[in-house]
Order: structure tokens, then sequence, then C-alpha cells
């Protein structure tokens, strides 16, 4: 079935660093692709999304690439906060099982 | 705007209890899902609602059933509870099925089984 696989947290970076979190997806077809991110204590809130090969999504300065040679969409940002400490989840659109999949989320943590 | 409001935040239930988790959406959206969050294993769906009338099994449906009351409501039931649904539970919503459209989520129910 259809699944999403995320680099393993926690990461831990210093302000100002630049950040990668890998995902890679196995799916039927063409899915959607999704970051969500979850502050403390709050729900899931989307991040950025793409729809198709080579979509760039971005928002709040972090960017990810729908790279379906590769089936990945890693996110980046290219100056962390401290506030962008947070968990993220990389999700996909399943269109055969009609569902939103999601990574087992990576925690990052950014020190002052 | 109210967005996905989830109730209670938080409950303690013993074994062999039941309860029910209640959601409400105020964006007239289609769709609605139940998801129940655990260390290490992300988002798993449990019961989704396509449309109003619908309702349909995720990964994890066992344990559990699902009332979509109307189009704002969508309610998870617990019948009788057991150490293993120890876990945080999301309601969402989102515009279609389609999957091209951001879901918006609850703050979420922090539900312990003793």
């Amino acid at each position: 079935g259809d699944s999403v696989t995320q680099m393993e947290g926690p990461v831990t970076l210093s302000e100002e660093a630049f950040l990668t979190i890998n995902c890679t997806y196995t799916a039927t077809g063409y899915p959607s692709l999704f970051w969500y991110v979850q502050y403390p204590g709050e729900g899931l809130q989307l991040l950025l999304k793409a729809t198709k090969a080579d979509d760039k999504g971005s928002n709040k300065g972090f960017e990810a690439t729908y790279r379906k040679e590769t089936t990945s969409f890693h996110l980046e940002k290219g100056s962390v906060q401290v506030s962008d400490s947070a968990v993220y989840f990389c999700a996909l659109f399943s269109g055969g099982y009609n569902k939103l999949i999601f990574g087992a989320g990576t925690r990052l943590a950014v020190h002052p | 705007n109210a967005g996905v409001t989830q109730t209670p935040k938080f409950q303690v239930l013993k074994t062999g209890q039941s309860m029910t988790l209640q959601c409400a959406q105020d964006m007239n959206h289609n769709s609605m899902y139940w998801y129940r969050q655990d260390p290490g294993m992300g988002l798993r769906l449990i019961y989704y609602s396509a449309s109003e009338g619908t309702t349909d099994k995720g990964e994890v449906p066992n344990g559990y059933n699902v009332s979509r009351l109307n189009k704002r409501e969508f309610s998870l039931r617990l019948e009788s509870a057991a150490p293993s649904q120890t876990s945080v539970y999301f309601c969402a919503s989102s515009e279609s099925s389609r999957g091209y459209t951001e879901a918006f989520f609850g703050q979420g129910t922090r539900l312990t089984v003793v």
C-alpha cells in the first residue's frame, strides 16, 4: 500500500542553521504531497503542499519540491529560528485509498 | 473562526468503559476524519466520512464506531475502552475527499485508558 517514510528525529540545530528533513514516499499514481507542522499542545496545520511533479511548495521560508523520479519531497529551510521548533509530518493523499497518509513525524529543536 | 472543535481535551477511562469523542467544524466542509497519534507512528486513520451520510474504515478501525450526525459533526465512539486505545485523537475536515485541498485539524483529545 501507499506509505510515507521520514527521517527519524529528533533533529537539533542552532539558530540560523540550514534545515533538511528527508521524506520519501511509495504510491500508485500521482499523489498530492504535503508537509504539516505540529507546535506543542496543538493540532496539525498545513505548512506547504505540491500537487504534481516538479511543483515547489513554499511557506514561511520552508520549501519542498515534488520529485517523482526519486519519489521524494524533502523539506528545507535556509535559516531556522527557535520558533520553528515543532514536529513536522510529511503526508500524501492516496487517491487509490482515498485518504491522507502520514509519516511518523520528525521533531525539530532549535536552540539559540 | 472556530475551525475544528473537539471535546473533551483530556479524558481518563477505566478499561471497559465507553465514551464518545465529539467533533464539529464550521467551515462547511464535506469530508471529516478521525486519526490517532501514537509516538513514532505518525497519524493513523481510524474512520473517515467523505460526505454527509457516508462513513468508511481507515487503517485502524477495530474497537471504534463513528457517526456523521450532520454535515458539521462527526463523532467517534469507544464502546469498551482498552489500554491499547490510549492515544491522542485528532479530528480533521477538508472541503473534499479528493485530496487537493487542505485538511484542518482540531487541537486533539488526549485519552488515557487505565
